[in-house]
């Protein structure tokens, strides 16, 4: 059964920092994995997708990479910003002998960047 | 991007009353829609998988008869949670993956969620 852990469950930087958030999953077999932003009451934001057959993935200031054999990934986020502050999500998505739409989520990681 | 609209945002009911919530897929159609649910700091867990026109596929341990899907037009899907409970209170968002313009194999549309209280 596959799950997916984050690491911290919360995390609070001063507004300017560099972070890293993690992602760990136990199941090696993944069509792909997501990052996503959750603001309150606005739902799912995707920010960054990995296919399994690739290492990283960015967008502006957001860097993901994904090492598949260790069941890890980590969301980079550079000069960090008040407006960065929301939760994060990881999550998965199982290939079963075929890519899947269902998508396993991590329990996130809540971000508060201080101005 | 494509959008799903969902609604109610928020929803505060008496126990043992009936919440349906709707999610509607905009410029788009939605064939197929997931249910999400997620208690306070847990993960989202998938619930249901509707496609439209057929009978939804339920996860293990989720009660179909407690939580009645409908999806019977291509830009319309429904949750009811029957005679709810106060351990029903939960944040419950729907998905879709992109068809048409914005069909893609990777992605899913979100709709914004519904927090359900029920005192």
């Amino acid at each position: 059964k596959q799950e997916v852990t984050q690491i911290p469950a919360a995390l609070s930087v001063p507004e300017g920092e560099n972070l890293v958030l993690n992602c760990s999953f136990t199941d090696s077999a993944i069509y792909n994995l997501q990052w996503f932003r959750q603001d309150p009451g606005k739902g799912l934001t995707s920010l960054l997708l990995i296919q399994s057959s690739q290492r990283e993935q960015t967008s502006g200031r957001l860097n993901a990479s994904l090492d598949k054999s260790s069941g890890r990934s980590t969301l980079y986020i550079a000069a960090s910003q008040p407006g960065d502050s929301a939760t994060y999500l990881c999550a998965v998505r199982p290939n079963y002998g075929g890519a899947t739409n269902k998508l396993i989520f991590g329990t996130g990681t809540l971000l508060a960047v201080q101005p | 991007g494509a959008v799903v609209s969902q609604h109610p945002s928020w929803v505060i009911c008496k126990s043992g009353t009936s919440v349906k919530i709707e999610c509607r897929s905009l410029d788009f159609q939605a064939t197929t829609m997931f249910w999400y649910r997620q208690f306070p700091k847990q993960s989202l867990m998938l619930m249901a998988t509707s496609n439209e026109g057929s009978k939804a596929t339920y996860e293990q341990g989720v009660e179909k008869d407690k939580f009645l899907i409908n999806h019977a037009s291509l830009t319309l899907s429904t949750l009811t949670v029957t005679s709810a409970h106060p351990e029903d209170s939960s944040f419950y968002i729907c998905s879709a993956p992109g068809t048409g313009n914005w069909a893609t194999n990777e992605k899913l549309f979100f709709g914004s969620g519904t927090q359900l209280s029920v005192l």
